[in-house]
């Protein structure tokens, strides 16, 4: 069964820091997902990876993916305090395209 | 493009009573998803439809719930009865291709 583990679950960072968020997975998968989720909202997409090797960056948010390694990171340049949410992967089940989430990353940044 | 629209956007019932959620996916999205979200975790996925038959079902408690995608456009997801570890967000989802995956508002249940 796919397993999608992040850390860390907490983390406060101060504003101006950087910081990174990991996901491991345990199967093969060549698609990850990841997604913001602020109190009570529902899911924003931040970016799809499809590939090993691929790299995308919007704003302070940088997300990479090795397949290899079933490894995937997202990366906080210079965090501000607007990009305090819950932050989740997910993997896509190559044989039926449906998700896996991994427990989420609570982000808090301070002033 | 409208997004995925499910409702209600909220439901309180006691337990062991019957409850019913709606989802309209995006038009043109042949596949759709219901997820439970328990507070403080991950999505779940209950069931996966590709247009109106069911992809993947095996987390779904079949003894309660229920989901259907008659016309293989919009979905109800029925539970009955309910029991308080039912209370979750239940969202909805629909896709493409399995690439890009668009998610409803949610519907907050608490079973009191």
């Amino acid at each position: 069964e796919l397993k999608v583990e992040q850390n860390p679950l907490f983390l406060s960072m101060q504003e101006g820091k950087n910081y990174t968020i990991y996901c491991n997975y345990s199967t093969t998968s060549d698609r990850l997902y990841w997604y913001r989720q602020d109190p009570g909202k529902s899911l924003e997409s931040l970016f799809v990876l499809l590939s090993n090797g691929a790299v995308k960056q919007e704003g302070r948010l940088m997300a990479s993916l090795d397949t290899k390694a079933r490894l995937s990171t997202l990366h906080i340049t210079a965090a501000v305090h607007d990009l305090s949410a819950t932050y989740f992967c997910a993997v896509d089940m190559r044989d039926n395209n449906d998700m896996r989430f991994g427990a989420g990353t609570r982000l808090t940044v301070k002033p | 493009e409208a997004g995925v629209a499910q409702s209600p956007r909220y439901k309180i019932i006691e337990k062991r009573q019957s409850v019913a959620f709606w989802c309209n996916p995006i038009s043109g999205h042949a596949t759709l998803y219901w997820y439970q979200q328990i507070l403080g975790q991950g999505p779940k996925l209950l069931i996966q439809f590709q247009n109106n038959g069911v992809v993947d079902d095996s987390q779904l408690p079949k003894d309660r719930f229920s989901a259907e995608r008659l016309k293989g456009v919009d979905s109800t997801l029925k539970i009955q009865p309910a029991k308080l570890e039912d209370s979750a967000v239940y969202l909805c989802a629909s896709s493409l291709r399995g690439v890009g995956y668009t998610f409803g508002s949610g519907t907050r249940l608490t079973v009191v």
